[in-house]
């Protein structure tokens, strides 16, 4: 069965580093997510991805974000100054419909647990 | 934005019995709630999903139903056994953007 693959499963980085985290998607989708997960708290939206360009973003997602598709198969998020409260379970999510105005089932990866010390 | 709300937080019950969690979203044009199961280190998993033209959907032991009226959904297990305990975390989404409910932790005893 195809599956979201996330490298790398955990990450210790200290405080200002940069952190690179990988995914692949299932090979026929469209839409790429980053979706981001605080200890103990509710899976937050960080940002779509769609034709090779950022669709939508949520206010975290700031200045210190990006995201990018290296390839045909990669799709990165870059974190370029980590702080502390970056710490988290970065998931991220690719789905494969066409419409825009639909949103399908989402596949999450297994989630890159990232500790900013 | 979107607001999801979810109850309860956590949630206990014997093996067998029925399980219910309940959603509430802000958006009028949300148009579909998903719900999905996360267990412990894992990313979350659907389990199943309703679009906004359908009042009820059900799948074996596992059902959903929803009132757009009242902007509220609900995911119900029936016959819950051991495996069944995990987080579930509800969403709704419009404009292709999923908005999460905390999460319910669901400990069924045996």
């Amino acid at each position: 069965e195809p599956e979201v693959t996330q490298t790398p499963s955990h990450q210790v980085t200290q405080m200002g580093q940069e952190v690179i985290l990988r995914c692949v998607p299932i090979s026929n989708h469209l839409y790429f997510y980053w979706y981001r997960q605080i200890l103990g708290q509710k899976v937050e939206f960080l940002v779509s991805f769609y034709n090779n360009e950022i669709s939508e973003k949520s206010e975290i997602f700031d200045d210190q974000f990006s995201v990018e598709r290296p390839d045909g198969s990669n799709f990165t998020l870059k974190i370029r100054s980590t702080k502390l409260e970056d710490s988290a379970m970065y998931f991220c999510a690719s789905s494969g419909l066409r419409r825009l105005r639909d949103t399908g089932e989402l596949f999450f990866g297994e989630g890159s647990r990232l500790t900013v010390l | 934005g979107e607001n999801v709300e979810q109850h309860p937080s956590t949630l206990s019950v014997q093996e067998g019995d029925s399980a219910v969690i309940k959603c509430t979203y802000s958006d009028s044009a949300s148009n579909y709630f998903p719900w999905y199961k996360q267990e412990l280190g894992k990313g979350p998993q659907l389990i199943i999903d309703i679009r906004s033209n359908v009042g009820e959907k059900k799948d074996q032991r596992i059902a959903v139903t929803l009132n757009k009226t009242a902007k509220h959904f609900s995911l119900h297990i029936t016959e819950t056994q051991p495996e069944d305990s995990a987080v579930y975390f509800c969403a709704a989404s419009s404009a292709r953007q999923l908005t999460f409910g905390s999460g319910t932790q669901l400990t069924v005893l045996p």
